[in-house]
């Protein structure tokens, strides 16, 4: 099975703050995805990474980064948190273009900005 | 912009009926349908996926597409309580990473 594991499952960090949320697959996917989702808007895609060191953005990238510096490995981080990136954020992986289309989660970390 | 809109609910349903989730899509490009189920605090898990028009079925799942009406839905027959949970449609577009949710239908399911 696949395994994603997002490091924290609950953060709370005051506005400034520097985040890190990361995000580890074991099933040597070339796709990474971080998500948001919050109530009444869905998931949105934050940034995606088809390979390592490769990114692009998403539908809501202000505000946020990312990492891969390891194909398992896929960190998005905050610079300077604020009050209205507090959310559930939510790590997927996917396979290639040729299978499925299945996205894997992790169990999300959820973080509150005060 | 690529729009996929559900009904949010909640939608009850007494234990053992069938449940008819529905999902319409703005984009004919749109290739590859999917159905996730997420309970409360979870995250997303697929139960479904269809690519083709018809029908689909899967245990108690079906899912059902229609290309021209740009519409995608799902049944869940004899619903039990442990299905109630959000059930969050997904498009897909062939040869790219991009998929687009719809912010999902809440289904609850009486016992």
């Amino acid at each position: 099975d696949v395994k994603v594991t997002q490091s924290s499952r609950y953060l709370v960090k005051r506005t400034g703050e520097k985040v890190f949320l990361e995000c580890v697959q074991d099933m040597d996917h070339e796709n990474m995805f971080w998500y948001r989702q919050d109530p009444g808007l869905g998931l949105r895609l934050i940034y995606f990474s088809y390979d390592v060191k490769m990114k692009e953005k998403g539908d809501i990238p202000e505000g946020y980064s990312v990492s891969r510096e390891k194909k398992e490995r896929f960190s998005l981080i905050l610079e300077s948190a604020s009050t209205n990136q507090t959310s559930m954020y939510l790590c997927a992986t996917w396979g290639n273009l040729a299978n499925t289309g299945e996205l894997f989660f992790g169990e999300g970390s959820r973080l509150t900005v005060l | 912009q690529k729009e996929v809109e559900q009904n949010s609910g909640p939608l009850s349903v007494p234990e053992g009926a069938i449940a008819s989730l529905n999902c319409t899509y703005s984009d004919r490009g749109s290739q590859s349908f999917f159905w996730y189920r997420q309970y409360s605090g979870k995250s997303p898990e697929l139960i479904m996926s269809i690519y083709s028009n018809g029908d689909k079925e899967d245990g108690r799942f079906t899912a059902q597409l229609n290309k021209a009406s740009q519409y995608v839905s799902l049944l869940i027959r004899d619903s039990q309580p442990s299905d109630s949970a959000t059930y969050l449609c997904a498009v897909a577009f062939s040869g790219t990473y991009k998929y687009i949710f719809g912010t999902g239908t809440r289904l609850k399911v009486l016992a």
